[in-house]
């Protein structure tokens, strides 16, 4: 157990619709990352908060946000969600920034 | 950005050293060797890094060519709970403005009985 929680577990929405996927950090953890995993591109990197501020942005869609609250978790919006957008997501925590990072157990989306 | 290359698969006989290379010709001075493993569709699952040094910890050693542009991982005595892909990454060291991770196709490691 790496101390990262991340919820939904599963998610299965349909083509256009609108899903929010939830991390919680390790405790005392003020960067949280968000990587996407799918069958052909691998685990890519889409976007890093650093104590509520966006530090740096990977290959994050328009149609994608993120955010940071004060209690350090972050919320990942995918919106017009498209079939291509099936994948595992996944949250990391680390204490700063180029440290290393934990991962949570990921959420699976499913779009029909 | 720095690229790594990793053998696509690998076996190994349970109890034996498992012995991951890695090849990252192109890493910076500044950027840290990590390796990942993910078994099944679970959260990748740290393991260890290094920046030149050799390192050990509970689960691995990390050897890592004098001139940086190799590395390998060494499972001393594999388990079939080894069984996984094991991804060699890289990241910038701390103080720089960010640490994303770029994982390349890894190596899936299976350790047979």
């Amino acid at each position: 157990d790496s101390g990262v929680t991340q919820t939904p577990k599963h998610l299965i929405t349909a083509t256009g619709q609108r899903v929010t996927l939830r991390c919680s950090p390790r405790s005392g953890d003020l960067s949280v990352y968000w990587y996407q995993q799918s069958l052909d591109q691998g685990l890519q990197f889409l976007i890093q908060y650093y104590n509520g501020e966006e530090r740096a942005k990977g290959n994050i869609l328009e149609r994608f946000s993120a955010q940071q609250f004060p209690d350090l978790h972050s919320e990942l919006n995918l919106s017009s969600l498209e079939l291509g957008d099936s994948a595992l997501y996944f949250c990391a925590s680390s204490v700063g920034f180029g440290e290393t990072q934990y991962f949570g157990p990921g959420t699976r989306l499913l779009v029909l | 950005d720095a690229k790594t290359t990793q053998p696509p698969s690998m076996d190994c006989a349970e109890g034996r050293a498992a012995n991951l290379p890695c090849n990252h010709s192109t890493i910076s001075g500044n950027e840290y060797v990590y390796w990942y493993r993910q078994i099944h569709s679970q959260g990748p699952q740290y393991i260890i890094h290094g920046l030149k040094n050799n390192e050990t910890n509970e689960m691995a050693s990390l050897i890592i060519t004098e001139d940086r542009k190799s590395s390998t991982l060494i499972l001393p005595h594999a388990t079939l709970r080894d069984t996984a892909v094991y991804y060699c990454t890289w990241g910038y060291a701390g103080g720089t403005s960010y640490g994303k991770l770029t994982f390349g196709q890894g190596t899936i490691l299976t350790v047979h009985p």
